[in-house]
């Protein structure tokens, strides 16, 4: 079956501009997960969405980052005006309902920010 | 909070040789605990996970990793190292009973020298 699929795979942006990023998790998996991989900071966790509860956004950095999922399944993770240090690559991550079980990572996006 | 930490960042050995990198992780209570590989231009996949029972547990590709409870470790190893073991390895843990966010640690480089 499908893997976890992410879009795009690469994103140059400009400062200040606002980027999109998309995630399409493993059908039939409940949970969604986004995290952030960069130079020096390792894998952070940014948001998490389980079924129909009220996301978990306690990772998100500041509000400039946002992020929706649609019908329990499509993510989209939103950085208004873009900042250098936003530059990193974009993980999405799903998992299936139960708790610590294991999640399933999509290729990234790697997003530059000039 | 939850907290991991690899102390090894780049480990540098001939095809072969034995592996031990190392995985602390500090939590009170329940944990799961994951390691994660990423091969080069590849996204991070599951090598091997403990839940409970048994704590030597086997993964892909000949690894496993042994859970010490009271040291509070998580220690990965192989055998006998290959060529295409060459990656980055991500020690992880999450709590069942928490708020499902995998917490990881910053991550080895692996190089194998043919």
């Amino acid at each position: 079956g499908a893997g976890v699929s992410q879009s795009p795979s690469n994103k140059v942006t400009e400062k200040g501009k606002d980027v999109e990023l998309r995630c399409d998790p493993i059908s039939g998996h409940t949970a969604l997960y986004w995290y952030r991989q960069s130079l020096g900071q390792g894998l952070e966790f940014l948001i998490y969405f389980q079924g129909n509860s009220a996301p978990d956004k306690s990772g998100l950095p500041s509000d400039r980052f946002s992020a929706e999922r649609t019908g329990g399944s499509v993510s989209t993770l939103t950085i208004q005006r873009t900042q250098q240090e936003d530059s990193a690559v974009y993980l999405c991550a799903s998992s299936s309902s139960g708790v610590g079980e294991t999640q399933y990572f999509g290729p990234g996006t790697r997003l530059l920010v000039l | 909070a939850q907290s991991v930490s690899q102390h090894n960042h780049h480990v540098i050995l001939s095809e072969a040789a034995s592996l031990e990198l190392g995985c602390n992780y500090s939590y009170g209570g329940t944990v799961n605990l994951f390691w994660y590989v990423q091969y080069p231009g590849q996204h991070l996949q599951l090598l091997l996970k403990y839940f409970s029972g048994d704590p030597l547990v086997k993964g892909i590709k000949g690894f496993e990793a042994e859970f010490i409870k009271s040291k509070f470790s998580f220690n990965l190893r192989k055998p006998s190292v290959q060529w295409s073991d060459t990656a980055e390895y991500f020690c992880a843990v999450i709590s069942p009973f928490g708020n499902e966010k995998l917490t990881f640690g910053t991550g080895t480089r692996l190089t194998i020298i043919p």
